[in-house]
């Protein structure tokens, strides 16, 4: 298994522009999430899914979208970038339990770092 | 909305002693608590889960204890070793969502 993959590893972009981080799991789990750190803040949650066609905002979602067509990706799109994005991206999966979709174990991408200028 | 704080300053302990790292959190309790330890340029790793209606958690020579009461969770790791530098997150779930503390960074000297 691959686990949990991330593309690009590292990016630069402009002011305005858009870009889509890329992030699958061959795990067949159902929850996924997407989290930024910067230094001091820890892991903030933008994203998350309980399942294909399910998302839900999390702490910081302004300025991302995110979709979930299939079980195994789930893309996170910047639509106008700006330096307040300027982060390192994490992307993660879990097996979920009970009637509630409760996600268990985390396993995390290795990360995409975004520099916006 | 929950706020999750853990010790901000750089833990610095001798080789062979027991580092314990605190994470506190405010409003409302969770359904269970995380501990992940994080390496420089790496993503988190999963370490422990503790629920809440457990005390104690063991895992080699990992311990996490959850006192809902005091709304704190406390990690130790026993005979510490220079792997065991890091920085060790703690994450709370509720509602469908895992909210993270900033971290601790813990450096064990030999």
């Amino acid at each position: 298994n691959a686990g949990v993959t991330q593309t690009p590893k590292f990016q630069v972009l402009k002011t305005g522009q858009s870009m889509t981080l890329q992030c699958a799991q061959d795990m067949n789990h159902e929850y996924m999430s997407w989290y930024r750190q910067d230094p001091g803040m820890g892991l903030r949650l933008i994203h998350y899914s309980v399942g294909a066609g399910i998302t839900d905002q999390g702490e910081v979602p302004n300025g991302y979208n995110v979709s979930r067509s299939t079980t195994e990706d789930f893309p996170l799109r910047l639509l106008s970038a700006a330096p307040s994005q300027t982060s390192v991206y994490f992307c993660a999966s879990s097996q979920t339990s009970g009637s509630g979709s409760v996600p268990e174990t985390q396993y995390f991408g290795p990360g995409t770092r975004l520099l916006v200028l | 909305s929950q706020k999750i704080e853990q010790n901000s300053e750089a833990l610095n302990i001798q080789e062979g002693k027991t580092a314990t790292l605190t994470c506190n959190y405010t409003n409302y309790s969770p359904a269970y608590l995380q501990w992940y330890r994080q390496d420089p340029g790496r993503g988190p790793v999963f370490l422990l889960l503790i629920r809440e209606n457990e005390k104690e958690k063991r895992k080699e020579r990992l311990k996490v204890t959850f006192d809902t009461t005091l709304k704190q969770s406390l990690f130790h790791i026993t005979a510490s070793q220079p792997a065991d530098s890091a920085t060790y997150l703690c994450a709370l779930y509720r509602g469908g969502k895992l909210i993270f503390g900033q971290g601790t960074e813990l450096s064990v000297k030999p």
